[in-house]
């Protein structure tokens, strides 16, 4: 099955900065997923998407991040004011055409903050 | 709290071999298992899942079992490849829609 499209593929930001990331599914989907990959780290859950609307998040997401499906296609996950410790790897996914539980990933875009 | 955890050391085998990783969990009553590849700066790409009324699932040189009352599962490669080098990822369903919380990985290289 295809997966998503992410961009961009790597930003570089300033401390308090806010950030955009955006998540391009191939064909329309309900369900979509943020989840992010600290170097080294495990690969954590931050928010689920389902119908438009926020299904369920994790601790991590705070308010400093938000999602948003602004024009029905494109998927995005925005951090307000960046902070040293946001530096990882966000990653997009969709669920499974068969909600059968599988996870597509997209190749993640690699978020450095200074 | 649900913890999973996998080898945390890298496993070396030799091509041709039998490679065999290991999850186990705790706290967790999962609907089902997933096992996940990702290669270094890549995202996660599903290999199998397995459901807890299943003991085993094959897909192609994979074979991944789940034993519900020990709470662990295990996912083998036969007839391993230098190709299968990897980190390989366990995931569990976090009871509630259709997240996923991962394992940490257990680094697998396979030498000719």
């Amino acid at each position: 099955e295809p997966e998503v499209t992410q961009t961009p593929s790597h930003q570089v930001t300033q401390m308090g900065q806010e950030v955009i990331l955006r998540c391009v599914p191939i064909s329309n989907h309900l369900y979509f997923y943020w989840y992010r990959q600290i170097l080294g780290q495990k690969v954590e859950f931050l928010v689920s998407f389902y119908n438009n609307e926020i299904s369920e998040k994790s601790e991590i997401f705070d308010d400093q991040f938000s999602v948003e499906r602004p024009d029905g296609s494109n998927f995005t996950l925005k951090i307000r004011s960046t902070k040293l410790e946001d530096s990882a790897m966000y990653f997009c996914a969709r669920g499974a055409t068969t909600n059968t539980g599988e996870l597509f990933f997209g190749e993640g875009s690699r978020l450095t903050v200074l | 709290s649900q913890k999973i955890e996998q080898n945390s050391e890298a496993l070396n085998i030799q091509e041709g071999k039998t490679a065999t990783l290991t999850c186990n969990y705790t706290n967790y009553s999962p609907a089902y298992l997933q096992w996940y590849r990702q290669d270094p700066g890549r995202g996660p790409v599903f290999l199998l899942l397995i459901r807890e009324n299943e003991k085993e699932k094959r897909k192609e040189r994979l074979k991944v079992t789940f034993d519900t009352t020990l709470k662990q599962s295990l996912f083998h490669i036969t007839a391993s490849q230098p190709a299968d080098s990897a980190t390989y990822l366990c995931a569990l369903d976090m009871n509630s829609g259709y997240a996923l919380n991962f394992g940490k990985g257990t680094s697998l290289l396979v030498t000719p």
